[in-house]
């Protein structure tokens, strides 16, 4: 059961430098997120999208854009990296069925060091 | 959007319960709460949910103040494995997005003494 795979685990840019970070889940869920986790904070929104073909911005979209081409796969990426981008970034899915009963489920995150 | 507060840490024994507090003094009548734990280097993992009854899984169980207003998550006999940052979440229905979105805080971080 693979779940929430994201790709790369690891990565160090240079700024300016841009990058895509796969989110690809098997659960055939609708609804996926992007998260960023800064060192001793909780986890904030960056977009997500409620299905195929379409995206929102979450708490802090700036510097970011995604894409939902797929229904199984959320990509983001950082057009012109800067080191405030410097996180962990998590992706996370859930069924659409229900109400804010579902849980999400995360993959083990993108650790990314921009220099 | 409603917030919660966790202390930043909290210590238990191995093999003893642990209850762990969470206010929210905010939340609305349709805000699920939500607990997540995250171990090191790890995605966040569910731990347990609830809307206005205590629930119990084989993880945890989730006791609800009656006003909605705190709630504990309760693990019945503490592991080292156990040793996490645990969150309590609230999920507010969606207004414009179609989608329940997390808030997360910053979270408790449990230290289990062998």
């Amino acid at each position: 059961n693979a779940g929430v795979t994201q790709t790369p685990k690891f990565r160090v840019l240079k700024t300016g430098q841009s990058m895509t970070l796969l989110c690809a889940q098997d659960m055939n869920h609708e609804y996926m997120y992007w998260y960023r986790q800064d060192p001793g904070m909780g986890l904030r929104l960056i977009h997500y999208s409620v299905g195929e073909g379409t995206t929102a911005k979450g708490e802090v979209p700036d510097g970011y854009n995604v894409s939902r081409l797929k229904k199984q796969n959320f990509l983001l990426g950082l057009e012109s990296a800067a080191p405030s981008q410097t996180s962990v970034y998590f992706c996370a899915s859930r069924n659409a069925r229900g109400a804010g009963n579902q849980p999400q489920h995360f993959g083990d995150g993108t650790r990314l060091s921009i220099l | 959007d409603a917030k919660t507060t966790q202390p930043n840490s909290m210590e238990s024994n191995e093999e003893e319960p642990v209850h762990l507090p969470c206010n929210h003094s905010t939340i609305s009548g349709t805000d699920y709460i939500h607990w997540y734990r995250q171990l090191p280097s790890q995605g966040p993992e569910y731990v347990i949910h609830g809307l206005t009854s205590n629930v119990n899984n084989r993880m945890a169980s989730l006791a609800i103040a009656e006003d909605r207003k705190s709630s504990t998550l309760i693990l019945h006999r503490a592991t080292l494995r156990d040793a996490a940052v645990y969150y309590c979440i609230l999920s507010p229905p969606p207004q414009y997005s179609g989608t329940y979105k997390y808030i997360f805080g910053t979270g408790t971080r449990l230290k289990v003494l062998a």
